[in-house]
């Protein structure tokens, strides 16, 4: 079955102590982005990447890291959460540009005390 | 800069009520326009898509087309069923980056029985 997978689904975790969500999708699709979806404000992109060891900013990268080492993964890294980064995070990929076609992932709610 | 704006929620109806659900739209040349979906604890899917002036999308009784002149492209259904709660989402793509996609802030709508 195609599908986006993320991990963890549910994390709650404290000021500072770094952590990482992972997200896998098994389309083989070059590109694969991260959203934070917050309510009145939608989804904003965070980091998107066009293909392996290629990655850019979106609108609200800071606090993040990404890295794409592998074409099937995509891991959002949080060095020193905070709480304004409590949301809900969601991982996109697609098979080609332009197509507009995202494949997202279920959702990581993220919440930092 | 690009943006899009879409009418606030929540937007509740009787079964086999008419559905519009206004979006406009503010970019730079033409970009391609979208409505993905979100139902409840899932991540968005790909709903109707339109990439040029005029064209009209469509899926499963849903409508949207492009209106260049007035910037919009407002989703329509004509008899919504209860199945079709979910949380409504306008997207461009920027016609120089397509991998940079815009969300609304989305619009939740309740259809009762």
């Amino acid at each position: 079955e195609a599908q986006v997978t993320q991990n963890p689904r549910y994390l709650i975790t404290v000021t500072g102590k770094k952590l990482t969500v992972t997200c896998s999708q098994n389309m083989n699709h070059e590109y694969m982005s991260w959203y934070r979806q917050d309510p009145g404000l939608g989804l904003r992109q965070i980091y998107y990447s066009m293909n392996v060891e290629v990655t850019d900013k979106g609108d609200v990268p800071e606090g993040y890291k990404v890295s794409r080492k592998e074409k099937r993964n995509f891991p959002l890294i949080l060095e020193s959460p905070s709480p304004n980064q409590t949301s809900l995070y969601f991982c996109a990929s697609s098979y080609a540009k332009g197509t507009g076609e995202l494949f997202f992932g279920e959702g990581s709610r993220l919440t930092v005390l | 800069g690009n943006s899009v704006t879409q009418m606030e929620g929540p937007v509740t109806l009787s079964e086999e009520a008419f559905l519009t659900i206004n979006c406009t739209y503010t970019a730079t040349g033409y970009p391609s326009l979208f409505w993905y979906v979100q139902y409840p604890g899932e991540g968005l899917q790909l709903l109707l898509k339109a990439t040029k002036a005029d064209d009209k999308g469509s899926n499963k009784g849903f409508e949207a087309t492009y209106r260049k002149e007035t910037t919009s492209f407002h989703l329509e259904k004509g008899s919504v069923q209860v199945s079709d709660s979910a949380v409504y989402f306008c997207a461009l793509s920027a016609i120089y980056n397509f991998n940079k996609f815009y969300f609304g802030s989305g619009t939740k709508l309740n259809v009762k029985p």
